[in-house]
C-alpha cells in the first residue's frame, strides 16, 4: 500500500518570506499523481497544486511551486512571498493508477503540516 | 458551479444510534468519494462511486457503514450502531470522469460527535 509522510507537524514563517513543506511517499507504481491541498481552519479542503509523475518539469501555480524528485520519492511544496491567508493545514496526497492493484482510487493523504504565518 | 454540498454540518448523537449524511456533488461530476478525517490526521479514503456504481471500499468501511448513490447524483453515508470511535469529520469529494489527474473537489464536511 502507498504511504505518504509529512515529517513537519508545524512550520512557521514570517510574512513575505519563503517556506518549504516536505513530503515523501512510498509506492511501487511508476505512474501516479501527487497533490498538495490546503485546509484553512473550519473550512473546506482546497487544491493548491498537482504534479503528474511522468512529467519531469516541476509544477508551478503563482507563488506555489513544487520540487518533485521521483527517484527520491520526494514532493516538497515551496510557498514564496508568504501571506497571512496562507495560514492553514497543508496536506500532501498521492493517487495511483486505477487498476494497478496498488490500492484504492481515492487519495492517500499525509498527516499534514500546520503552517503559521507570523505578521 | 455551486461546489460540493454536505448536510448536516454537525451531528451529535448518542452511542448506538444510527446516523445518515448526505452529499451533493458538483453537478457535472460523476465520481464521488467519501473520506473520514480524525483530529490531527489527514483524510482517510472510505469509498468511491462512479455514477451509481460503488467501485471501491476501503478496509476502514466496516459492515456498520453503508453508502449509496442511487441515481448517480447525491450520495448518502449511513453509520449504524454508532461507536465512540466513529467521531470524526466525514468529507465528501467529487471529480469529473476522464483524465485521471482531475482534482477532487471537497465539501465542508459533516462533523460527527458521539456522546
Amino acid at each position: 500500500a502507498q504511504t505518504v509522510t509529512q515529517s513537519q507537524p508545524e512550520m512557521s514563517v514570517q510574512e513575505a518570506e519563503t517556506v518549504t513543506l516536505s513530503c515523501t511517499y512510498d509506492t511501487s507504481e511508476s505512474d501516479y499523481y501527487l497533490f498538495w491541498y490546503k485546509q484553512p481552519p473550519s473550512r473546506q479542503m482546497i487544491l493548491v497544486i498537482r504534479q503528474e509523475a511522468y512529467k519531469q518539469q516541476n509544477a508551478t501555480e503563482n507563488r506555489f511551486s513544487v520540487n518533485f524528485q521521483k527517484a527520491a520519492k520526494s514532493f516538497s511544496l515551496k510557498i514564496s512571498d508568504s501571506q497571512l491567508g496562507d495560514a492553514a493545514m497543508y496536506f500532501c496526497a498521492y493517487r495511483g493508477r486505477r487498476y494497478s492493484g496498488g490500492g484504492a482510487d481515492g487519495l492517500t493523504f499525509g498527516k499534514g503540516t500546520h503552517l503559521i504565518i507570523q505578521p | 458551479d455551486t461546489g460540493v454540498s454536505q448536510d448536516p454540518r454537525h451531528k451529535i448523537t448518542k452511542r448506538g444510534q444510527n446516523v445518515t449524511f448526505r452529499c451533493d456533488p458538483i453537478s457535472e461530476h460523476n465520481r464521488l468519494y467519501w473520506y473520514r478525517q480524525t483530529l490531527g490526521q489527514g483524510p482517510e479514503f472510505l469509498t468511491y462511486f462512479q455514477n451509481e456504481a460503488q467501485l471501491e471500499k476501503s478496509r476502514l468501511l466496516s459492515d456498520r457503514f453503508s453508502a449509496e448513490r442511487p441515481k448517480g447524483s447525491f450520495s448518502t453515508l449511513e453509520i449504524q450502531r454508532t461507536e465512540q470511535g466513529d467521531s470524526a469529520m466525514y468529507l465528501c469529494a467529487s471529480s469529473a470522469e476522464g483524465i485521471r489527474n482531475q482534482p477532487q473537489h471537497f465539501g465542508d464536511g459533516t462533523r460527527l460527535s458521539i456522546l
